[in-house]
């Protein structure tokens, strides 16, 4: 069956703009989750879906950024008002649930803030 | 929280040779421990996975360690191929799914 997919591939914006990242999961995986990785760098946890609920938004690096998701399956990623340190690949994965571990990624979204 | 310690940070190789990937975490209840393969241009692709109930585990050419007292875990590669070559990530989680990644190795296999 079909993969984690993730759309744009590629966004670029200007300093300031608002931009939204989308994330369709493997069908039937009720857990999602958002990571960023910047350039050169591991990957940095952002958030986590249960269902539409998100139990730990701790990750979020600041309240410009959010994210939602509906009907338990596709799922956006807002950046507010993007700064140019926000430029990375957004990566989205899935799993069947929370209580299993496997994580299966997307290609990723690669944002550049000018 | 978790933190994941990962080296060597680049890893070169001919081909044929053994490849050892090795990675320390922090948090003594972290129970399950992943690696990830990144191509260029590309999503991470799990490899292979490790649960804290066991010790080893091997896929092939493939093989991960887990020594838990020590807090490390290595992943083995033998006979290293060219298709080999891409960057590795190691991670660790305790709970919840919230899995805390090592900063990769670039493994390059030479011909």
């Amino acid at each position: 069956g079909a993969g984690v997919s993730q759309s744009p591939s590629n966004k670029v914006t200007e300093k300031g703009k608002d931009v939204e990242l989308r994330c369709d999961p493997i069908s039937g995986h009720t857990a999602l989750y958002w990571y960023r990785q910047s350039l050169g760098q591991g990957l940095e946890f952002l958030i986590y879906f249960q269902g539409n609920s998100a139990p730990d938004k701790s990750g979020l690096p600041s309240d410009r950024f959010s994210a939602e998701r509906t009907g338990g399956s596709v799922s956006t990623l807002t950046i507010q008002r993007t700064q140019q340190e926000d430029s990375a690949v957004y990566l989205c994965a899935s799993s069947l649930a929370l209580v299993v571990f496997e994580q299966f990624f997307g290609p990723g979204t690669r944002l550049t803030v000018l | 929280g978790e933190n994941v310690e990962q080296h060597p940070s680049t890893l070169s190789v001919q081909e044929g040779d053994s490849a050892v990937i090795k990675c320390t975490y922090s948090d003594s209840a972290s129970n399950y421990f992943p690696w990830y393969k990144q191509e260029l241009g590309k999503g991470p692709q799990l490899i292979i996975d490790i649960r804290s109930n066991v010790g080893e585990k091997k896929d092939q050419r493939i093989a991960v360690t887990l020594n838990k007292t020590a807090k490390h875990f290595s992943l083995h590669i033998t006979e290293t191929q060219p298709e080999d070559s891409a960057v590795y990530f190691c991670a660790a989680s305790g709970g919840f799914q919230k899995l805390v990644f090592g900063t990769g190795t670039r493994l390059l296999v030479s011909p």
